[in-house]
């Protein structure tokens, strides 16, 4: 069974220019949540999606930000004009459909903007 | 919102001796209390967790406490070993909401 995937593993971009992030859940998960983290930070709640719907988005930044989870495939994070302050590495964590507490994390995407 | 302090942020130990990592939270609906290690380049991976209706769970040489009245749960790892060495995370969570993170306490332990 198969862990949180996260891709790519490191990703860099030039200031202004979008990022992807993709996460593909546990097998049988339909709850995604992504975190992100500073250096020498914890990490910080961003946003929490079941399959097609966003359940919670009160970590995430007003603009240039936004996350789907389609019905099929896998979760995106994206961040339009990225900038300096964008570095940092962004987890996706899942847990199972009849929800729970249990979060499983991925092994991060670490974006670095040039 | 939930809000968790995590201390020390550095805790540096000899190979045998005992390590405790101690965080409060501020939201008394808070009832699920799960910690995560992080090694350099990874994801958090869970631990050990304990819900608010249980004072203290056991793991083999993991240990974690909670004390609801005071607001503040603790880990605790005896005859510790190199391979411990990583930044611990405790995390709290309110109902079936997001986790709130503490900043992490990075374990040293000398051979």
């Amino acid at each position: 069974n198969a862990g949180v995937m996260q891709n790519p593993r490191h990703l860099v971009r030039r200031r202004g220019q979008e990022a992807r992030l993709r996460c593909s859940p546990m097998k049988g998960h339909s709850h995604v949540y992504w975190y992100r983290q500073l250096p020498e930070e914890g990490l910080k709640f961003m946003v929490y999606l079941q399959k097609e719907n966003i359940i919670d988005e009160s970590g995430m930044p007003k603009e240039r930000f936004s996350a789907e989870f389609p019905k099929e495939g896998p979760s995106i994070l994206r961040i339009q004009q990225v900038v300096r302050g964008d570095s940092a590495a962004y987890f996706c964590a899942s847990s199972p459909p009849e929800g729970g507490h249990i979060q499983y994390f991925g092994a991060g995407t670490r974006l670095s903007v040039l | 919102g939930e809000n968790v302090e995590q201390h020390p942020s550095t805790l540096s130990v000899q190979e045998g001796d005992s390590a405790v990592i101690k965080c409060t939270y501020s939201d008394s609906a808070s009832n699920y209390f799960p910690w995560y290690k992080q090694e350099l380049g990874k994801g958090p991976q869970l631990i050990i967790d304990i819900r608010s209706n249980v004072g203290e769970k056991k793991d083999q040489r993991i240990a974690v406490t909670l004390n609801k009245t005071a607001k503040h749960f603790s880990l605790h790892i005896t005859e510790t070993q190199p391979e411990d060495s990583a930044v611990y995370f405790c995390a709290a969570q309110p109902g079936y909401s997001t986790l709130t993170f503490g900043k992490g306490t990075m374990l040293l332990v000398s051979p």
